[in-house]
Order: structure tokens, then C-alpha cells, then sequence
């Protein structure tokens, strides 16, 4: 059972628009909620993460959106550029136990020149 | 030079061989992990270690074994390798502290079980 659920499975944009990945969770003992990003050939890196008692966080032309009543946090790629093409993985980590994160299944983001 | 490296990055081999993934890690971590990733399916939690007394199974580790043989060395072993282990494996260090929890993934093993 996918703990967190990510959507769309792939996304193609324009250069110099908006991108933005979904993610909805069931669980409320997550405590976290770190996206990923990664390239061809790589390993995921982290790319920015929120903490559920804030509502945004911004850093550059990233933003995570979060709404805690919905259980749903997006990321918002502003300007997207051909560089930020790449698989993205939403994530959230378990309040319990080992606090081990659960990854969305990921969104293949293409930005066109 | 890379902070976790795995090897090898790629491998084929056919069922039912013994199949050993290795990953070495420079950053200092106690925590290590193994994931794979399979389209459509996201990342999947196989092991994990806190330290080298202290390992863990994940979602997925039927089919698998690990060894911590140092803090800095971790391995994934499969002991009879089978086509639906055909996967993207990543090794992972995570480090938490004031205010951050950050896994650093290696660079992936493609495994292919013909």
C-alpha cells in the first residue's frame, strides 16, 4: 500500500512555466516532508523539505505548499528551466519507529526549450 | 570524490545466482540504507542500519540480506536472484541534527536478472 501518493507520473512545460508535482498522505504521524530530485544516471538529492506547522516554504524557485486539513503538499517550480528536467520524489517520515521515510512513486519532469 | 559510492553499477546475472551489491560511505554516518526503485513504484525500503549491532528490515527485504561490516561499509546480498529483482538499487547515509534530516544516495546499481 503506497503511503504517500504522487501525482502526475510525468509532466511536460515550457520553458519559463510553471511546474507543480502533487502528493497526498493518509498517515498523520508524519512529521516531515522532504522532496527529492534526481537526474539521469544519479542518486535522488534532497531538494527542499517542510515541516507540517508551516503552510509554504520557499527557496528560490522551489516552493512546497502544504495543507495539513487535506493531508496534501505540492511543489511548485517556478520559471522552470530545461535544467530542473529530472524525476522528482515527494517523501514523508514516520513519527514513529525508525522516523524512515515513504517516497511517492515519483514525476518525470520535462522542460522544453 | 563521491561521499557513497556502491559497486558495481551495473550487473547482469541469471537466477538463481548469489548476487553481492556493496556500498562504502565517507561522510561519517551511523545510519545507512538500501533502497530500490522501480518505475511507477517510487523508492522501496529493503534494510537499514543505525550502526553497525543494529540492522533493521524494511518494506521489501524478502529475498535479501545485509551485512554492516564497518560504520562506513554496508552490503545487500541476494542470496538466489530471481527476474523480479531486476531494479535501480540505491545505497543511502542519512544525517539528522538541529533542524535537518538529509539522506545522501549513492549513485545506484542496475541490476538485471535474466
Amino acid at each position: 500500500q503506497q503511503q504517500v501518493k504522487q501525482s502526475p507520473q510525468s509532466l511536460i512545460v515550457q520553458k519559463g512555466g510553471i511546474s507543480i508535482i502533487n502528493c497526498a498522505y493518509e498517515n498523520t504521524a508524519f512529521d516531515y516532508f522532504p522532496w527529492y530530485q534526481q537526474f539521469p544516471g544519479k542518486g535522488p538529492a534532497l531538494l527542499i523539505a517542510i515541516r507540517p506547522d508551516v503552510s509554504e516554504k520557499k527557496e528560490g524557485r522551489f516552493t512546497i505548499s502544504f495543507n495539513k486539513s487535506a493531508k496534501q503538499f505540492s511543489l511548485h517550480i517556478m520559471d522552470s528551466q530545461p535544467g530542473d528536467s529530472a524525476t522528482y520524489f515527494c517523501a514523508a517520515r514516520s513519527k514513529t519507529g525508525a522516523n524512515n521515510l515513504f517516497f511517492g512513486t515519483g514525476t518525470r519532469l520535462t522542460v522544453i526549450p | 570524490d563521491a561521499d557513497v559510492t556502491q559497486t558495481p553499477r551495473n550487473r547482469i546475472t541469471k537466477t538463481g545466482k548469489r548476487i553481492m551489491l556493496e556500498c562504502s560511505q565517507t561522510k561519517g554516518h551511523d545510519r545507512m540504507y538500501w533502497y530500490r526503485q522501480d518505475p511507477g513504484l517510487g523508492l522501496r525500503l529493503i534494510y537499514y542500519s543505525f550502526d553497525v549491532k543494529d540492522i533493521n528490515k524494511g518494506e521489501i527485504s524478502d529475498g535479501y540480506s545485509v551485512s554492516r561490516q564497518a560504520q562506513a561499509k554496508f552490503s545487500l546480498s541476494l542470496e538466489s536472484a530471481i527476474p523480479n529483482q531486476t531494479a535501480l538499487y540505491f545505497c543511502a547515509t542519512r544525517e539528522t541534527g538541529m533542524g535537518t534530516d538529509t539522506q545522501y544516495f549513492g549513485p545506484g546499481t542496475r541490476l538485471t536478472v535474466l
